[in-house]
């Protein structure tokens, strides 16, 4: 069936450090993929999306690019904040706008220290 | 900006009792959702309600489960005999529809003891 499947966290990185959180997924169709962040005791925030491959999301200095060929959608940032520390959500839906359900990893910790 | 609004925000039940999680979507949003997300897992799709009725349901979501939209804004998840297994977060969401994203609510922490 569908899936995401995320890099194991925690990951802990230095303020200013450079942020890459794998995400690979597996699709019967051509998904939308998406970020949604969840910040301590907050809801799920959408970070950023794509819905084509090749499109890249991009959002608060994050970007991911959708790549069809590896079927992944890796979140990055050149230089993290304390902020920043929250836990990460990759997702896929079958729908450009989401409206379907969403299929999301397992989430990926960030702890950013100063 | 407009939020999602879920209560309560945590919830003890004993088991075999039933729950009622509230939810308030925005206001001009046209599909409503629910996720619960068991401690330490995914996040998991429970089910997605348009124009009054569920559009899609997951395997999770059997008879022990219902929604309801009883006055054109709240929408409510009730569990009608709660089993130890069901404590999770669960998250009320709602969108427009196609092209718009998600806005999810806070969650609802069910604990059942």
């Amino acid at each position: 069936g569908d899936s995401v499947t995320q890099m194991e966290g925690p990951v802990t990185l230095s303020e200013e450090a450079f942020l890459t959180i794998n995400c690979t997924y597996t699709a019967t169709g051509y998904p939308s993929l998406f970020w949604y962040v969840q910040y301590p005791g907050e809801g799920l925030q959408l970070l950023l999306k794509a819905t084509k491959a090749d499109d890249k999301g991009s959002n608060k200095g994050f970007e991911a690019t959708y790549r069809k060929e590896t079927t992944s959608f890796h979140l990055e940032k050149g230089s993290v904040q304390v902020s920043d520390s929250a836990v990460y959500f990759c997702a896929l839906s079958f729908s450009p706008g989401g409206y379907n359900k969403l299929i999301f990893g397992a989430g990926t910790r960030l702890a950013v220290h100063p | 900006e407009p939020e999602v609004t879920q209560t309560p925000s945590h919830q003890v039940t004993q088991m075999g009792q039933e729950v009622i999680l509230r939810c308030v979507p925005i206001s001009n949003h046209l599909y409503f959702y629910w996720y619960r997300q068991i401690l330490g897992q995914k996040v998991e799709f429970l089910v997605s309600f348009y124009n009054n009725e569920i559009s899609e349901k997951s395997e999770i979501f059997d008879d022990q489960f219902s929604v309801e939209r009883p006055d054109g804004s709240n929408f409510t998840l009730k569990i009608r005999s709660t089993k130890l297994e069901d404590s999770a977060m669960y998250f009320c969401a709602s969108n427009r529809g196609a092209k718009a994203g998600y806005t999810f609510g806070s969650g609802t922490r069910l604990t059942v003891v």
